[in-house]
């Protein structure tokens, strides 16, 4: 079975550009979520989707930042016009169906990000 | 709300050394407990957890115990190997559905 996957894994603009990352969950997990680690710090949570909603975008650190999920499968994360503090790694996790007070979540390899 | 502190690295060793990287948590209730790794040049992958009190979550030669009464996750490994060496973080699962992680320590082994 695939495990989660990102695209690009690296992507390199400049300031004031615009940037898609692009996050492929497990077939058949309606979570999906969004971290990031910026400067070697702790790894953040961004968002979480359930299917195709946004359950909680608390993390989302401004207006730049735009995540969807259209059809509830892949997910996109749009960051316009990107600044230099966004430069960091973007983690893509998803997870199967909320059961109990635990729910692993599958990590993907990342796509790291770099804002010139 | 929620936290995890962990020890700074980088922490050096040399093969075949005890490996201790010390946790500690803040949070209301009882939350599950993880270690994560990150090997070179892949993604996260979840080495050991513990969902209560006492538990010892152990992968690869690799343990930590759930302890309350200190609120800690401490990892450890009595005999490291090169290939040991990666990113690791500890985390917390919160009652919101999203996992509290630590900043990370870089392991790196000397042959």
């Amino acid at each position: 079975e695939a495990g989660v996957t990102q695209f690009p894994s690296h992507s390199v603009i400049e300031k004031g550009q615009t940037v898609t990352l692009r996050c492929d969950p497990i077939s058949g997990h309606d979570n999906l979520y969004w971290y990031r680690r910026v400067m070697g710090k702790e790894i953040k949570f961004l968002l979480h989707f359930v299917k195709e909603s946004k359950q909680d975008e608390s993390g989302m650190p401004n207006n730049r930042f735009l995540a969807e999920r259209t059809g509830g499968t892949y997910s996109t994360l749009k960051v316009q016009p990107a600044e230099l503090e966004d430069s960091g790694v973007y983690f893509c996790a998803s997870s199967p169906f909320y059961r109990g007070l635990y729910n692993e979540q599958f990590f993907g390899p990342g796509t790291r990000l770099t804002v010139l | 709300g929620d936290s995890v502190t962990q020890m700074e690295g980088p922490v050096t060793l040399s093969e075949e050394a005890f490996l201790t990287i010390n946790c500690t948590y803040t949070a209301t209730g009882y939350p599950s407990l993880f270690w994560y790794v990150q090997y070179p040049g892949e993604g996260l992958q979840l080495l050991l957890k513990a969902t209560k009190a006492d538990d010892k979550g152990s992968n690869k030669g690799f343990e930590a115990t759930y302890r309350k009464e200190t609120t800690s996750f401490h990892l450890e490994k009595g005999s490291v190997q090169v290939s040991d060496s990666a990113v690791y973080f500890c985390a917390l699962y919160s009652s919101a559905s999203k996992i509290i992680f630590g900043s990370g320590t870089r392991l790196s082994i000397r042959p």
